[in-house]
């Protein structure tokens, strides 16, 4: 089956810690997305990646690493600089970063911060 | 400056009556425009999208949008609601000029029996 893979399904983190999050696709596509989500705000961009080893800032990058090693993985880390992480972090991948684009999401990971 | 807005943060129905989910964008370029449905604690799921082919779009479960150009104003309609249908609704749009997605604040759409 084709699709993304986005785990653990539950995280939980003590304050000052480093956590990283698994997001792989074998749908070949060359874009990738990480999204936060929070009650009623909707879904905010933290990082992009329209092709391996390139990464671009979203709106809410502060505190967040990325790194693009492979074109089936981009895995996020949430650093403790992060001053509120507790959140639903959602993956996604397209053909290509392009208007027209159907993005494909992952089942998201919610992370906790003790 | 682009941006969406979702008229209403919850919808409520009862079974079998029409849904009507609603979304303004406002953008100086030609949008596409797209809905997501997501179900607790789960992913997005694509329901539609329009790209400047047919205004009136029909998507999975029965539920359709349309383009209106005048209003910009793609809302999200169905005929009948179900009780699967209750769930959480995102309006998105990109641009022709190749922006980030801009997400509404989504709308929760609960149905009873």
């Amino acid at each position: 089956d084709g699709g993304i893979t986005q785990s653990p399904k539950y995280l939980f983190r003590k304050e000052g810690q480093n956590v990283t999050l698994s997001c792989e696709q074998n749908l070949n596509h060359d874009a990738m997305y990480w999204y936060r989500q929070d009650p009623g705000q909707g879904l905010r961009l933290i990082y992009y990646s329209q092709i391996v080893n390139d990464f671009q800032k979203g709106d809410i990058a502060e505190g967040y690493s990325v790194s693009r090693e492979k074109k089936e993985s981009f895995p996020l880390t949430v650093t403790s600089a992060q001053k509120n992480p507790t959140a639903f972090y959602l993956c996604a991948s397209s053909i290509a970063r392009g208007a027209n684009n159907e993005q494909f999401f992952g089942p998201g990971t919610r992370l906790t911060v003790l | 400056a682009q941006s969406v807005t979702q008229l209403d943060s919850h919808v409520s129905v009862s079974e079998g009556t029409p849904v009507l989910l609603r979304c303004n964008y406002s953008s100086s370029y030609s949008p596409s425009l797209f809905w997501y449905v997501q179900h607790p604690n789960k992913g997005l799921q694509l329901l539609l999208k329009y790209t400047s082919a047919a205004t009136l779009v029909k998507g999975i479960n029965g539920f359709e949008a349309e383009f209106k150009k005048s209003e910009t104003s793609f809302h999200l309609t169905k005929p009948s609601a179900h009780m699967s249908d209750a769930a959480e609704y995102f309006c998105v749009v990109t641009f022709q000029a190749g922006t980030a997605l801009i997400f509404g604040k989504g709308t929760t759409l609960s149905v009873s029996s």
